[in-house]
């Protein structure tokens, strides 16, 4: 099937500080990618849908000068949250459409103290 | 209303047994059917697609889709300890809406052996 990886998996850092996260498909070319959020015990939440070569589609409630997202290439997504606080602490996943479905990157855990 | 609907559960079944999980959509002009299985701590992975009314099967999983009543089931016989997850329903729009999914909040799954 087909492989989106993220990086990092993992990262915990302080109150202010910027932290960027990658999600790359490694077998596919992917147009179109997705970034959810998602708390504990919680079902995803769409954050923004990011574009191949324009601007990212934001839903309702999510600050896009928070949470910069760039899809500069076929193959890579970038988040990047902004002056992070703790209640930004939450797993975020991305998610490659491919036609017949997404494949979910395995997710990063963030932790803001 | 919420837009995809599904017992929030949680669902036990002992082993072996047929596992059934439920999904109603409230927009009508809905294309396609998704079922992903998200275990604890870990992203969700997709399992199976449907698109047309009735039943499809891969290998221990049937989807079955009714457009008419705006239902989507997932049946998972022989149920494994392993089945043990939260299952959720996705379904995407059409149109520019087409790669976009809606996400139900999932069902948790607890398969007793």
């Amino acid at each position: 099937g087909a492989v989106v990886s993220q990086h990092p998996s993992r990262v915990i850092c302080k109150s202010g500080t910027s932290v960027k996260i990658e999600c790359r498909s490694l077998d596919f070319q992917a147009t179109t990618m997705f970034w959810y959020r998602q708390f504990p015990k919680q079902s995803l939440m769409l954050m923004a849908t990011s574009n191949e070569g324009s601007k990212a589609t934001y839903e309702q409630g999510v600050e896009k000068d928070k949470f910069l997202i760039n899809h500069a290439s076929l193959t890579l997504s970038t988040l990047t949250v902004t002056s992070a606080h703790p209640e930004d602490s939450s797993f975020y996943i991305c998610s490659a459409e491919r036609g017949f479905g997404q494949y979910f990157g395995p997710g990063t855990r963030l932790t803001v103290l | 209303q919420k837009e995809v609907e599904q017992n929030s559960g949680p669902l036990s079944v002992p082993e072996g047994a047929i596992a059934s999980l439920n999904c109603t959509y409230s927009d009508r002009g809905s294309q396609s059917f998704f079922w992903y299985r998200q275990y604890s701590g870990k992203s969700p992975e997709l399992i199976m697609f449907i698109y047309s009314n009735g039943d499809k099967e891969d290998g221990r999983f049937t989807a079955q889709l009714n457009k008419a009543s705006q239902y989507v089931s997932l049946l998972i016989r022989d149920s494994q300890p392993s089945d043990s997850a939260t299952y959720l329903c996705a379904v995407n729009g059409e149109g520019t809406n087409a790669g976009k999914s809606t996400f139900g909040d999932g069902t948790t799954l607890t398969v007793k052996p």
